[in-house]
Order: structure tokens, then sequence, then C-alpha cells
């Protein structure tokens, strides 16, 4: 079965760093054909990418938000990891992992993760 | 960066109804657009690329259209199972991923 599944706190207080990791199965992460993305939902509001891995390692980020995010990728766990520090309420959202084919479109969601930014 | 704008951002509409949804890009992007679904607790889900082409396993109510600047989402025939949340994307020159603002159907 081909899913990415989010694992992660579900509470981090202000100031603190986030660290989400998306773990694959049933392909591989360095797939050429595909790269994995971070895109996050603030409740009641729009869909807001943050970051991609390509499978050859290159990354890219949000301009608004790549001072405090970085992406990694962990193959032999099959993991891609999102860390993002300095944290607001403002970032409360469900973070979704998302897997996004070569025509750019994100063919395969996980089911995302909520975290809230609470002290 | 390409803005996208979706109109309506809220609908109320019975089951059966006909629904249409517009995507409006701030440049031209030919035909490299995107459509989604969201529900809560729910895995997203793809449903149209490349502005017309449906993903497998999409119900054949489901319809894009438009190519430049405009695109449209149709859903002939309203079903309970399609209140939810639609985003629409641009998947032409990424990174940055572009996503709509987001039109959420909901029951009348």
């Amino acid at each position: 079965q081909v899913t990415l599944k989010e694992s992660g706190p579900v509470l981090v207080k202000p100031t603190e760093t986030l660290t989400l990791t998306c773990t694959v199965s049933g392909f591989s992460v360095t797939n050429v054909r595909m790269g994995i993305s971070w895109i996050r939902q603030p409740p009641g509001k729009a869909l807001e990418w943050l970051a991609h891995m390509f499978s050859n390692d290159a990354k890219s980020y949000s301009t608004s938000l790549k001072d405090r995010v970085t992406i990694s990728k962990d193959t032999s766990k099959s993991q891609v990891v999102l860390t993002m520090t300095d944290m607001d309420p403002i970032d409360t959202a469900t973070y979704f992992c998302a897997r996004v084919d070569f025509g750019g479109t994100v063919d395969l969601w996980g089911q995302g993760a909520l975290v809230t930014v609470s002290s | 960066d390409i803005q996208l704008t979706q109109s309506p951002s809220f609908l109320s509409a019975s089951v059966g109804d006909r629904v249409t949804i517009t995507c409006r890009a701030s440049q031209g992007i030919s035909s490299y657009l995107a459509w989604y679904q969201l529900k809560p607790g729910k895995v997203p889900k793809l449903l149209i690329y490349a502005a017309s082409t449906l993903q497998s396993g999409v119900p054949s109510r489901f319809s894009g259209s438009g190519s430049g600047t405009e695109f449209t989402l149709t859903i002939t025939s309203l079903q309970p199972e399609d209140f939810a949340t639609y985003y629409c994307q641009e998947h032409n020159r990424y990174p940055p991923f572009t996503f709509g603002g987001g039109t959420k159907v909901e029951i009348k």
C-alpha cells in the first residue's frame, strides 16, 4: 500500500522547535519522478506550501518561512523530516506531507498532523 | 510568483445541484492547473490535473476546464460525499507550489 504518514508532537510551546517526520511506504523517497513537500493548513485558512525535497536531495523553501524551516531526508528509514524553529501560535495548523509527481501535482497526501502552539 | 484567486470562497448547495468553482491565475499558466478536495479528518484527494484530466478513480461528475488564466471545476449532480473544501493549484513552474484560497461547499 502506498502511503505517507506524519508523526510528531501535538502541542508545542511558543519559541520551541517543531520536528515532524513523514514516513513513506510503498514507494522510494529516491524515486527520480517524485519529490516530497510539506504543506500546512491553519484552522479555517488556506493551504500553504512550506518546503520541498527533490529526489536528488535538492531542497526548496517558502520565501516567507525559509529562515525558520529545514527539510531533510533519511533514505534508510524512508523518512522526510521538517524542522521549524521559533514556533508561534499563528503556526497552529494541520501539517501534511505530500508526494509531488514529476508534473508538479500532489498525487498522494498524508492524513495530516494537527500541531497546536500554546503555552 | 503566480497568485491564484478562487471564487466563490463559500457556496451553499443541495444534493443534485450543479456546482461551478472558478480559479483565476495572475498570469498565464497554460493548462497547468490541478484541483484538490479536502475533508476534515480525511486524506486530501487530487481530483483533476492539467486543467481537465481526471485523476484515476475520481467520479465522472467532476470535470475541469480552462486554460491561460481562467479555470473552472464543475460538479454535476452534487452528492453528499462532495461537501468539502476545494483548492486549485498551479503546477507549471515549481517550486514554489501555489494554491488558491479554497472554496467551501456546504449543504443548503
